[in-house]
């Protein structure tokens, strides 16, 4: 069973400072993709990262995969109160269609 | 262009009875896609229609549970009868083609008592 271990699950830091979440697994997932959560939403995609080694950045965020394709990170820069939400990760495993999340990680961002 | 939607947004149920769960994916989507979050675990994958058919329902969790999706549009997934651990977050997703992006409606909150 393909598993994605999300860490820390909570985060509370002040505005401007600089975070990372990480989403780890022990499987190899073709694809992963992260995502945000706001209260009574449903998730909303940030990123799809399918390339091992690959980095995308959108503004302040940037976002890792693996060289393996087995971990992901999402780190923050200078982050601000309106990133306050729950991220998750979420993977496609390889051989299926089935999408796998991450239990996500709670960020609070303090004015 | 409306997103998805789910309905109801909220349901509150006794054990035993009966829940339909609709959603409406973004017209044109012929992939949709059912979750479930149960509180304190993580978005758990339902099964996945193309158009009318079921792609894959591995992850339904037994036969008290069924999703239909007639005529390849809107989709319901009933579950009959409801039992207390199948209180959660339901949500729903739809996409154009496969490895395009999903669309998630907001999520109807279901609770059992």
């Amino acid at each position: 069973t393909q598993l994605l271990e999300q860490s820390p699950q909570f985060l509370s830091i002040q505005e401007g400072e600089n975070l990372t979440v990480y989403c780890n697994s022990s499987s190899v997932f073709s694809s992963l993709q992260w995502y945000r959560q706001e209260p009574g939403e449903g998730p909303v995609l940030l990123v799809t990262v399918v390339t091992g080694g690959e980095v995308k950045k959108l503004k302040r965020l940037t976002f890792q995969f693996g060289d393996a394709r087995k971990d992901s990170s999402l780190h923050i820069t200078a982050a601000q109160p309106g990133d306050t939400g729950l991220y998750l990760c979420a993977g496609e495993g390889t051989g299926g269609f089935k999408t796998i999340f991450g239990a996500g990680t709670r960020l609070f961002v303090k004015a | 262009e409306a997103g998805v939607t789910q309905f109801p947004s909220h349901s509150v149920i006794e054990k035993g009875q009966t829940v339909t769960l609709r959603c409406d994916p973004i017209s044109g989507h012929d992939n949709l896609y059912w979750y479930r979050r149960v509180m304190g675990k993580e978005i758990k994958f339902l099964l996945h229609f193309v158009k009318e058919s079921k792609q894959d329902e591995s992850g339904m969790p037994n036969n008290r549970f069924l999703a239909e999706r007639t005529g390849g549009t809107y989709s319901t997934l009933k579950v009959q009868p409801a039992e207390l651990e199948d209180s959660g977050v339901y949500f729903c997703a739809s996409s154009g083609t496969r490895n395009t992006e999903a669309f998630f409606g907001q999520g109807t909150r279901l609770t059992v008592v």
